[in-house]
């Protein structure tokens, strides 16, 4: 069975601090993606890599940065926590898809991160 | 406005009834994918269904996609409480490969 598994469900930072949101998928899943869902507002794609040591910008990269050093494990990094970046954290892996012809996305259960 | 739009934003039906949801989109697309999100969780993938396709079933589940109008419907036969949930689509745009651009979802409550 197919398993994304994200560090933490719900997360309390202070503004400024550096927060960590990992994400681990056991499927050998090509591409991984960070999302973050506000309200009226959907799921916007901050970065999403397509290999180790790859990424892409998403929508909306500012303010955020990511790693991956091995295929299983995303990690999206909130260099100084800001109060506008509460919101729920979506990641999500997919098998490599040429020319988008199967690309279900499988996605953890999120981290709801709260910044004070 | 977003790739991706559903309609209505929130919909409510009792037990048996059938619950339709639309998404409408902006560019030409490789697919459009729906999926499912119970309250504070992730989401799951239901359907997909290609350009060159124009109606797909899976169970209680019925997509149709008219490329021509840039839409699709999500039909839920016989609904349950069970799914309550919102629901949304995804579209995978030509040239983009593996990348899904997400509507804003329709928040199906079902009742007793």
């Amino acid at each position: 069975d197919v398993k994304v598994t994200q560090s933490s469900r719900y997360l309390v930072k202070r503004t400024g601090e550096k927060v960590f949101l990992e994400c681990v998928q056991d499927m050998d899943h090509e591409n991984m993606f960070w999302y973050r869902q506000d309200p009226g507002l959907g799921l916007r794609l901050i970065y999403f890599s397509y290999d180790v040591k790859m990424k892409e910008k998403g929508d909306i990269p500012e303010g955020y940065s990511v790693s991956r050093e091995k295929k299983e494990r995303f990690s999206l990094i909130l260099e100084s926590a800001s109060t506008n970046q509460t919101s729920m954290y979506l990641c999500a892996s997919s098998l490599f898809a040429d020319r988008g012809l199967y690309n279900e996305q499988f996605f953890g259960p999120g981290t709801r991160l709260t910044v004070l | 406005s977003q790739q991706g739009e559903e309609d209505p934003q929130a919909l409510s039906i009792q037990e048996g009834e059938n619950a339709t949801m639309n998404c409408s989109y902006k560019t030409s697309i490789n697919n459009l994918q729906w999926y499912r999100q119970n309250s504070g969780r992730g989401l799951v993938h239901l359907i997909l269904i290609r350009s060159n396709e124009r109606e797909k079933h899976s169970g209680r589940l019925r997509v149709t996609l008219d490329t021509s109008k840039k839409s699709s419907s999500l039909l839920i036969t016989a609904s349950r409480a069970a799914d309550t949930a919102s629901y949304f689509c995804a579209t995978a745009s030509t040239g983009t490969a593996s990348k899904l651009t997400f509507g804003t979802g329709t928040r199906l409550q079902v009742t007793l």
